[in-house]
C-alpha cells in the first residue's frame, strides 16, 4: 500500500530553468508533508517542510505547494543549478506520530 | 556540530547471522527513527525511539530491534539475516521541538 507516491522516476532540466517535482498521497490524515534532497552516498538531507494548515511555503529557491482537495504537493525549484542534481524524496506525516512515510523518489538532473 | 553519524558503513553478513548497526543523534536530540532502503523503494520507516523507549514500529518482523541509550544512542538488531535484508539502513533523529528528523549516512548492509 504506497501511501505516498512519486510517480516521475527522474526529471531532466536545463540550467536556470524550473524544475517541479510531484507528489501524491492517499491518507487524508496526513497533515505534515516534507521534501529531503539525497545525493550519492549521503543521507537524506532536510529541504522544506508545509504544514496542511497553509498551501504554499518558500525558502529561497525552493517552494512547496500544498492542494489538499487532490492530495498533492510539488516542489519547485528556481533557477535550477547543476548542484541540485540529486534524488528528491517527498515524506508525509501524521502530527504526533513522528512516523513519516516517504515516496519512492525522483532523480532530477540539472544540465548545465 | 556534529551531524547524525553512524556505524559501520558497510556490512557484510550471511544468511542466517545477526548484523547491529549503531546511531549517534545530533546533540540535543533524544528521538531517533531508523529506515530500511531497499534497492529501488523508498524509505521504510522501522522504528521510533525516545527517550530510551520504543513509541512505534513499521511493518517489520519482530527479528528487528533495537534499543536507546541513555545518551540517546540507538542499536538496530537484525537476527536470522535474510538475503532481502540487504539494504541501506538510514538513522535519523529529531529534537522535542522541531518534527523535523535529520538523516545520517546510513549503513550498508549486504547479506549473502
Amino acid at each position: 500500500d504506497q501511501q505516498v507516491k512519486q510517480n516521475s522516476p527522474s526529471l531532466s532540466v536545463q540550467e536556470g530553468r524550473i524544475s517541479i517535482l510531484n507528489c501524491d498521497y492517499t491518507n487524508s490524515m496526513f497533515d505534515y508533508f516534507l521534501w529531503y534532497k539525497k545525493y550519492p552516498a549521503e543521507g537524506p538531507t532536510f529541504l522544506i517542510s508545509i504544514s496542511s494548515i497553509k498551501d504554499k511555503n518558500e525558502d529561497g529557491r525552493f517552494t512547496v505547494f500544498l492542494n489538499k482537495s487532490a492530495k498533492h504537493l510539488s516542489l519547485h525549484i528556481v533557477p535550477s543549478q547543476p548542484g541540485d542534481s540529486a534524488v528528491y524524496f517527498c515524506a508525509a506525516s501524521v502530527r504526533g506520530t513522528y512516523k513519516y512515510i516517504f515516496g519512492t523518489g525522483t532523480r532530477l538532473k540539472v544540465l548545465a | 556540530e556534529a551531524g547524525v553519524t553512524q556505524s559501520p558503513t558497510h556490512l557484510i553478513k550471511t544468511r542466517g547471522q545477526q548484523a547491529t548497526l549503531r546511531c549517534s543523534p545530533i546533540s540535543g536530540h533524544t528521538s531517533v527513527y531508523w529506515y530500511q532502503q531497499a534497492l529501488g523503494l523508498g524509505l521504510q520507516f522501522l522504528l521510533w525511539y525516545d527517550e530510551g523507549e520504543e513509541r512505534n514500529r513499521g511493518n517489520f518482523p519482530p527479528r528487528f530491534s533495537g534499543r536507546q541509550f541513555p545518551n540517546y544512542s540507538s542499536e538496530l538488531n537484525v537476527n536470522a539475516l535474510e538475503l532481502e535484508d540487504s539494504a541501506l539502513y538510514l538513522c535519523a533523529s529529531s529534537s522535542v521541538a522541531k518534527n523535523i528528523q535529520y538523516f545520517g549516512a546510513g549503513t550498508r548492509l549486504s547479506v549473502l
